[in-house]
């Protein structure tokens, strides 16, 4: 069982309304991911970190942020909501293992719903 | 255009029959392919993990193939059970960057009916 934790695991607001989702993992992993996945679909990359103050935009064109200043903290803000965000935010992480053994661990989501 | 293909999209079989679900990658250079178990509401979980050495992995009744010249990989699950019931997510790796950019499919969405 991976030690990565999602909060809120749902989550019904307003259009406009600031949000932020957080993502926490005890594993002492470096390497931390958000993907976007809507039913359905396939996981969409967003955003990923190398390590501490190392942040980078993934495939999938986003407007939310992220910011790590813990190791094991990896939160993404919308400033905005808007009702396109609405969709399932898996975060995950992984270690420094060979990179062809490498794998990641998902948390349980969050399903945000932008009314 | 998704460089990982999954079939069929859906599949509903008797709980303790067997089922095999197929993946297809165009993922160029390849470095390895995952098989993840997807409950409802919850994150992807790695059932298995083959380099492009292995052909074959097993995970208790998971057992996967890969046949890298063709590009085609399969899960074949034993004598399902009603927890099966899942998505089933193929993921190739290349080794194109330090962070070896993953290829997810969609799934296939299983249902195991008692």
């Amino acid at each position: 069982e991976a030690d990565i934790y999602q909060t809120p695991r749902y989550l019904v607001i307003g259009t406009g309304k600031k949000i932020t989702l957080e993502c926490s993992q005890t594993m002492g992993h470096d390497k931390m991911y958000w993907y976007q996945q809507d039913p359905g679909m396939e996981l969409h990359l967003i955003h990923y970190s190398y390590g501490v103050n190392s942040t980078e935009k993934g495939d999938l064109s986003s407007e939310s942020t992220v910011s790590r200043i813990r190791t094991e903290h990896f939160p993404l803000t919308l400033e905005s909501a808007r009702p396109s965000h609405t969709s399932q935010y898996l975060c995950a992480s992984s270690d420094r293992g060979v990179q062809d053994q490498e794998t990641q661990y998902f948390g349980p989501g969050t399903r945000l719903l932008v009314l | 255009k998704n460089q990982v293909e999954q079939s069929p999209q859906s599949l509903i079989i008797l709980e303790g029959k067997n089922c095999t679900l197929q993946c297809n990658y165009t993922v160029s250079p390849f470095s390895n392919l995952r098989w993840y178990k997807q409950d409802t509401g919850r994150g992807p979980v790695s059932l298995t993990i083959m380099t492009f050495s292995e052909n074959t992995k097993s995970n208790g009744r998971y057992t996967a193939t890969l046949d890298a010249d063709t590009k085609q990989s399969s899960l074949h699950i034993t004598a399902s059970q009603l927890s099966d019931s899942a998505s089933y997510i193929c993921v190739v790796s290349d080794r194109g960057s330090t962070l070896g950019r993953l290829y997810f499919g969609r799934g296939t969405q299983l249902t195991v009916w008692p």
